[in-house]
């Protein structure tokens, strides 16, 4: 199976910084990859699909890139909903997520 | 406006079965593929099973295979996961969730979870 690595694990910031998650797959998964937030006690949301479309009715200050093996997720201006866990998953084999970036104010 | 409703959950003892329901509505159900996926408390999410449109696939994560049985009534817009053999590790939320119907799979729809709880 491939496995995705993300970091950091955990992330303290303040409204309005920009902050950037990494997703790392073992092998090359061309562009198959996408993003979750999740709140607690919720059902997470798709932010980001194929690496950098960004879903319908996501805030734009939502971006992602990364192809191959190397993906990032970023948040150009913090907001205070924003404050979550995030996933990314792969979606070239069997289905794996990673192992979650927990966004904490700081 | 999808919805997905899942219900079934409960505690169950470890060798029990469980069978989760998933009333869809808001959409097309035979057009799309369908998946539970599962979060241990604290824990991060895990795809625990697939079914295509019309059933003929299936595919599971190996820690469930032969264990558990994703199916589907398209006329009841309903998807299922009939779970047998259960084990204290697959204490989780289970959420059943919506492909976004394009070259790859995402989990555009997600319903609100149904807690399993395996436990003597």
């Amino acid at each position: 199976d491939i496995q995705m690595t993300q970091s950091p694990s955990s992330l303290s910031a303040s409204v309005g910084d920009r902050v950037t998650i990494t997703c790392r797959a073992s092998q090359s998964i061309r562009n198959y990859v996408n993003w979750y937030q999740q709140k607690p006690g919720k059902a997470p949301k798709v932010l980001i699909y194929a690496a950098s479309s960004l879903q319908s009715g996501v805030p734009s200050r939502f971006s992602g890139s990364g192809s191959g093996t190397d993906f990032t997720l970023t948040i150009s201006s913090l907001q205070p909903e924003d404050f979550a866990t995030y996933y990314c998953q792969q979606s070239h084999s069997t289905l794996t997520f990673g192992q979650g970036t927990r966004l904490e104010m700081k | 406006e999808v919805q997905l409703v899942e219900s079934g959950g409960g505690l169950v003892q470890p060798g029990g079965s469980l069978r989760l329901s998933c009333a869809a509505s808001g959409f097309t159900f035979n057009r799309y593929w369908m998946f539970w996926v599962r979060q241990a408390p604290g824990k991060g999410l895990e795809w625990v099973a697939n079914i295509k449109q019309d059933g003929s696939e299936k595919d599971y994560v190996d820690s469930v295979k032969g264990r558990f049985t994703v199916s589907r009534d398209n006329a009841k817009s309903s998807l299922y996961l009939q779970m047998n053999s259960l084990r204290v590790e697959d204490t989780a939320v289970y959420y059943c969730a919506r492909d976004k119907g394009i070259w790859l799979t995402t989990y555009e729809y997600w319903g609100q979870g149904t807690l399993v709880t395996v436990s003597s």
